[in-house]
């Protein structure tokens, strides 16, 4: 267990709908990473949050919004859905930034 | 903008045989980390790499950062079943953001 908590497990939704990924990192950490991973891919950073401030984004798409609450958990915002956003959505959590990043369970996105 | 790319894609080997996987930059990396992701789960932190030409090992697996820092390995000595899974790096980007690009991944099987 990496201390690190994602939900939903799973989420089935369909084309055009909205859905909310949570997260809350391992107790302590400040930093928290979004990562995206379909079907046999590799990860695809989205973005990253250190102590509530946006840090970084990568490919992430305008559909696509997050962000880190007062007290640390963050949430992935997906809207206007499509059936290439079906994938695995990794949170990942760190002490801080440069450092070793602890991943949760993911969260299993198919849109019908 | 800045690439990882692992070789080889995929490897099978007999248990007992070694294992190497090769993560190339395209640019002067500032550290390296390594994850192994287990079908089904989520990635693992196994390790990070800051110094040129470092080498650290961890039981039958020895990692190496190469002296221009642009290149890294890592070699499984005498495979388990237990060592199957996808490894892959990440960089971390230079561009001062902090995010982690991850390498394409190399799907190891073992096969007993």
């Amino acid at each position: 267990d990496s201390g690190v908590t994602q939900t939903p497990k799973h989420l089935i939704t369909a084309t055009g709908q909205r859905v909310t990924l949570r997260c809350s990192p391992r107790s302590g950490d400040l930093s928290v990473y979004w990562y995206q991973q379909s079907l046999d891919q590799g990860l695809q950073f989205l973005i990253h949050y250190y102590n509530g401030e946006e840090r970084a984004k990568g490919n992430i798409l305008e559909r696509f919004s997050a962000q880190q609450f007062p007290d640390l958990h963050s949430e992935l915002n997906l809207s206007s859905l499509e059936l290439g956003d079906s994938a695995l959505y990794f949170c990942a959590s760190s002490p801080g930034v440069n450092t070793e990043a602890f991943f949760g369970q993911g969260t299993r996105l198919t849109v019908v | 903008g800045q690439q990882v790319m692992q070789i080889p894609q995929y490897q099978h080997v007999q248990e007992g045989e070694d294992f190497t996987t090769y993560c190339n930059s395209s640019t002067t990396l500032s550290n390296i980390q390594w994850y192994k992701q287990r079908p089904g789960g989520h990635p693992v932190f196994l390790i990070q790499l800051v110094k040129s030409g470092e080498v650290k090992k961890q039981k039958r697996l020895t990692f190496q950062f190469g002296e221009a820092k642009k290149n890294s390995s890592l070699h499984i000595t005498a495979t388990q079943t237990t060592d199957v899974g996808t490894y892959f790096c990440a960089a971390l980007s230079t561009s001062g953001t902090y995010k982690y690009i991850f390498g394409t991944g190399t799907r190891l099987k073992v096969l007993a």
